[in-house]
């Protein structure tokens, strides 16, 4: 069964918009964490927020903010006045499980496009 | 200064002959994963290491080896690479603070097979 699931394969936004990337996931667990990363054409991860599922209040890093609904079990990422650098693939990923069976688990991404 | 670094940035490799990846980190953690990114898709965990010891996902396939030699270094080896095993590859390692710890990423290998 899918843990994390990115229900938008590609996603279009015009510069200074915000726009909000969905994910949705799934875990028993009550202690897991939430992470977005962003990974441009160049390959590399880059992480952007993390939300950790006893946290009460939504994070924020400058730009980006995490929608999250625990009941609901989602964490959308929310990105204000888009810029033309944030063209890129966005992936949710959950971290959950203890010592050994501690692993990071990957969305299948979205695609951002930012147009001028 | 870059704190996971993987060699080569690109590598080529024939058919059938074994090759490794490697992958360095000067954070000292403790945590080591190796992940499989195909073109278009999310990053697939092969396996990882939580210090020394080694956990394999059920369907990585046999053909995919993995070494820690020490803390610092980790290896992927594919025994006999196939056309299908052309993708990027991530290692990125993590600290033991649990679920909230972030996992910092290499910028990756991207392998061709010919």
């Amino acid at each position: 069964a899918q843990k994390i699931t990115q229900t938008q394969p590609g996603m279009f936004v015009q510069e200074k918009e915000a726009v909000t990337l969905d994910c949705t996931y799934d875990t028993s667990d009550p202690s897991y964490g939430l992470f977005w990363y962003k990974q441009p054409s160049s390959g590399e991860m880059i992480f952007l927020i993390y939300q950790g599922s006893y946290d009460q209040q939504n994070a924020t890093e400058g730009r980006y903010s995490l929608n999250f609904q625990k009941a609901r079990k989602s964490a959308n990422l929310v990105i204000s006045a888009s810029q033309l650098g944030d063209s890129a693939m966005y992936f949710c990923a959950m971290r959950e499980g203890r010592g050994n069976t501690d692993k990071l688990i990957f969305g299948t991404g979205t695609r951002l496009q930012v147009f001028p | 200064d870059a704190m996971v670094i993987q060699n080569p940035r690109y590598q080529v490799t024939q058919f059938g002959k074994p090759v490794t990846l490697s992958c360095s980190q000067t954070l000292n953690h403790n945590v080591m994963y190796w992940y499989q990114q195909k073109s278009s898709q999310a990053p697939k965990l092969l396996f990882h290491y939580y210090d020394k010891d080694f956990n394999n996902e059920a369907d990585t396939p046999d053909n995919f080896q993995s070494r820690r030699p020490n803390t610092s270094f980790c290896f992927l080896d594919i025994r006999s690479p196939g056309l299908g095993d052309a993708a990027m590859y991530l290692c990125a390692t993590s600290d033991l603070g649990g679920v909230g710890t972030e996992a910092f990423f290499g910028q990756g290998t991207r392998l061709t097979v010919v």
